[in-house]
């Protein structure tokens, strides 16, 4: 069974600190898809990225990027230089189209806290 | 353009109450999806459609039923509410099927006494 694990339940830093959330997956396909969201203290959940098995290059979206190495099965999300708006708690999730066509497996998210 | 919306934004209901969450998209979505978020759990699917008049079970389906009687509306009934049905809702909607984008609404609170 598709499975997303973020170890990380917590994680405070100092505004300006770069920061990386850790995302691990178990699949047992080829063809997948990985996301991340955000959701912010008002509750909604916010798109950033969603990535395709068959594309490993790295992502980088103004402060954000993304690593995604299907070697260790992870799908790493780093801020860099953090502000006190990244506070949020962040999801990472799976999509498994052949054995799971409807269904998005999400991780129990990583709470960020950033500090002025 | 208002994407996904949600009503109501907060319930509270006592045990074996009934009552049906409303959820519509404006963006021509084939695809609907209900979620429950609970703490420290991430987000579970109760059921979703792959289109209008289509129902199907997702994870965690027990205890609800929904209807897509329209291609903009997924309307999520609870028959009779029970405290672990405690939760926040959130519905969502994609132009394919779970491996495109999901776009979420803004959620509901529901509490059971």
């Amino acid at each position: 069974a598709q499975k997303v694990t973020q170890a990380q339940t917590e994680i405070s830093v100092v505004e300006k600190e770069d920061v990386t959330l850790d995302c691990v997956y178990e699949t047992r396909d080829t063809t997948y898809y990985l996301f991340w969201y955000k959701q912010p203290p008002s509750g909604e959940l916010v798109f950033l990225i969603r990535r395709n098995s068959f594309d490993e290059q790295n992502e980088i979206s103004g402060r954000y990027s993304w690593n995604f190495q299907k070697s260790t099965s992870s799908f790493n999300f780093t801020i860099t230089a953090s502000q006190v708006v990244d506070s949020a708690v962040y999801f990472c999730a799976l999509s498994e189209p052949r054995y799971n066509n409807n269904d998005m497996r999400f991780g129990a998210g990583t709470r960020l806290t950033v500090k002025p | 353009n208002a994407g996904v919306t949600q009503t109501p934004k907060f319930r509270v209901l006592k045990t074996g109450q009934s009552m049906t969450l409303l959820c519509a998209q404006d963006m021509n979505h084939e695809y609907m999806y209900w979620y429950r978020q609970d703490p420290g759990m991430g987000l579970r699917l109760i059921h979703y459609s792959v289109g209008e008049g289509t129902t199907a079970k997702g994870e965690v389906p027990d205890g609800y039923n929904v209807s897509r009687l329209k291609k903009q509306n997924f309307l999520l009934g609870l028959e009779s509410a029970a405290p672990s049905q405690t939760s926040v809702y959130f519905c969502a909607s994609s132009y394919g099927r779970a491996s495109d984008t999901q776009y979420f609404g803004p959620g509901t609170r529901l509490t059971v006494l």
